[in-house]
């Protein structure tokens, strides 16, 4: 199957510092991969649209300053969450597609998520 | 843009007993509807999926429907058992260019009790 990892898996850091929070297809080429934020008890919150080569897309009230993505090869993207703060402490989850499977076919594989707390 | 509602927020059912929850999307163009499974700190997993080609999928205890006329569908779960307890998502996008991310529900809690 199509497997998606996260790393780290739990990270805490100080108020103002910055975290870099990698997802990685092991399996397969995904040209495109999502972030998700999840707060407790709701629901998936999508981030931003991450593309292999191009600039992210990002949803509305999200700051591109501030969510760093980079999707550099087609089995990698990194967010970089800067000058993090108590209010950015969330579950973090990316998923990717499969671009072999073709255009038609938008099953979306989710790596274990990072749980980001910052104090 | 897409905005999917979904309910029950939360559902409690005897163990045996079936379990249903309904979703309904706006998107006329979105075709593809998956459903997640999340257990508490992990990460969604794929259940079952249904596009809009069918109106119906199942797969063992696990089924779907699809009414795109009306722009719902629901999950059915029967037979259930204590380790179907989680959070059930649904979701809709249109499967076009692949870039197009899926729309979630806000979840459904669902408690089976032995």
């Amino acid at each position: 199957g199509a497997v998606v990892s996260q790393h780290p898996s739990r990270v805490i850091c100080k108020s103002g510092t910055s975290v870099k929070i990698e997802c990685r297809s092991l399996d397969f080429q995904a040209t495109t991969m999502f972030w998700y934020r999840q707060f407790p008890k709701q629901s998936l919150m999508l981030m931003a649209t991450s593309n292999e080569g191009s600039k992210a897309t990002y949803e509305q009230g999200v700051e591109k300053d501030k969510f760093l993505i980079n999707h550099a090869s087609l089995t990698l993207s990194t967010l970089t969450v800067t000058s993090a703060h108590p209010e950015d402490s969330s579950f973090y989850i990316c998923s990717a597609r499969d671009a072999l499977r073709g255009t038609s076919y938008n099953e979306q594989f989710f790596g274990p998520g990072t749980r980001l707390t910052v104090l | 843009g897409e905005n999917v509602e979904q309910h029950p927020s939360t559902l409690s059912v005897q163990e045996g007993d079936s379990a249903v929850i309904k979703c309904t999307y706006s998107d006329s163009a979105s075709n593809y509807f998956p459903w997640y499974k999340q257990e508490l700190g992990k990460r969604p997993q794929l259940i079952i999926d249904i596009r809009s080609n069918v109106g119906e999928k199942k797969d063992q205890r696990i089924a779907v429907t699809l009414n795109k006329t009306a722009k719902h569908f629901s999950l059915h779960i029967t037979e259930t058992q204590p380790e179907d307890s989680a959070v059930y998502f649904c979701a809709a996008s249109p499967e076009d260019s692949g870039n197009t991310p899926l729309v979630f529900g806000k979840g459904t809690r669902l408690s089976v009790i032995a």
